[in-house]
């Protein structure tokens, strides 16, 4: 079965850089997308991007582009989301989830939280 | 690219059926049998319950069912149980980037 396991809740200041991962089990790893979606405090999904690992092909949301950057190391199954520089607005709830390419997110991370305050 | 369009709430009764909408543009949910719908408890990650429209992932009950008709898609939960309080989300396809709608949280009355 499919299990995508996010790294632990993260408290940061601004200005600092981060980089949250997301460790995949199964066999497809390698065949499917890893999208990054976010969840601001009481708000809706937001799609950032996502990342082949087959090949790092990246995707990303207008609205992400050149805030955050995505990795992945295939070697261990694992998808990195990273920033340089964090900001207040950063702070959300972050989940890694299968992508399908197109439309559908069919297994999710249990997710992070990443907090960003002074 | 703005999100799909959702109401924000809609309720029913136990054992009432409930029907959300996801209205988008021919670009993205009139252009593509690419609709997907989430479930999302509070607290939790959410959780394929529609891809492609109709179809149903493993494991969901036949209660939830899709449809879409031209830039209008929806999600219609028959015989409401107190577990499907949640809130709901869609996703289409917008070009080759997936969008979310705004979210409609439904409540069991």
């Amino acid at each position: 079965e499919v299990q995508l396991v996010q790294s632990g809740a993260e408290v940061k200041k601004p200005g600092e850089s981060l980089k949250i991962s997301c460790q995949g089990s199964g066999d497809s790893f390698t065949t499917y997308w890893i999208a990054w979606v976010r969840q601001m405090p009481g708000k809706g999904l937001e799609w950032m991007g996502s990342i082949y690992p087959g090949d790092s092909d990246t995707r990303y949301s207008p609205s992400f582009q050149g805030q955050v950057t995505f990795s992945t190391d295939k070697s261990i199954s694992i998808a990195y989301l990273q920033w340089s520089s964090l900001k207040a607005s950063d702070s959300a709830m972050y989940y890694c989830a299968r992508h399908d390419g197109y439309d559908s997110f069919d297994y999710w991370g249990q997710g992070t939280l990443v907090t960003v305050s002074s | 690219q703005s999100a799909l369009t959702q109401p924000p709430s809609a309720s029913g009764s136990p054992g009432q059926s409930v029907t959300i909408s996801c209205t988008g543009t021919s670009s993205d949910v009139g252009g593509y049998n690419y609709v997907s719908w989430y479930q999302q408890h509070p607290g939790k990650a959410p959780k394929l319950m529609i891809y492609e429209v109709s179809k149903r992932p493993s494991g969901v009950p036949d209660r939830f069912s899709g449809s879409k008709s031209g830039n209008t898609a929806s999600l219609t939960v028959s015989g409401l149980q107190a577990e499907d309080e949640a809130d709901y989300y869609c996703t289409s396809c917008a070009g080759i980037n997936p969008l979310f709608g705004t979210g409609t949280k439904v409540t069991v009355l």
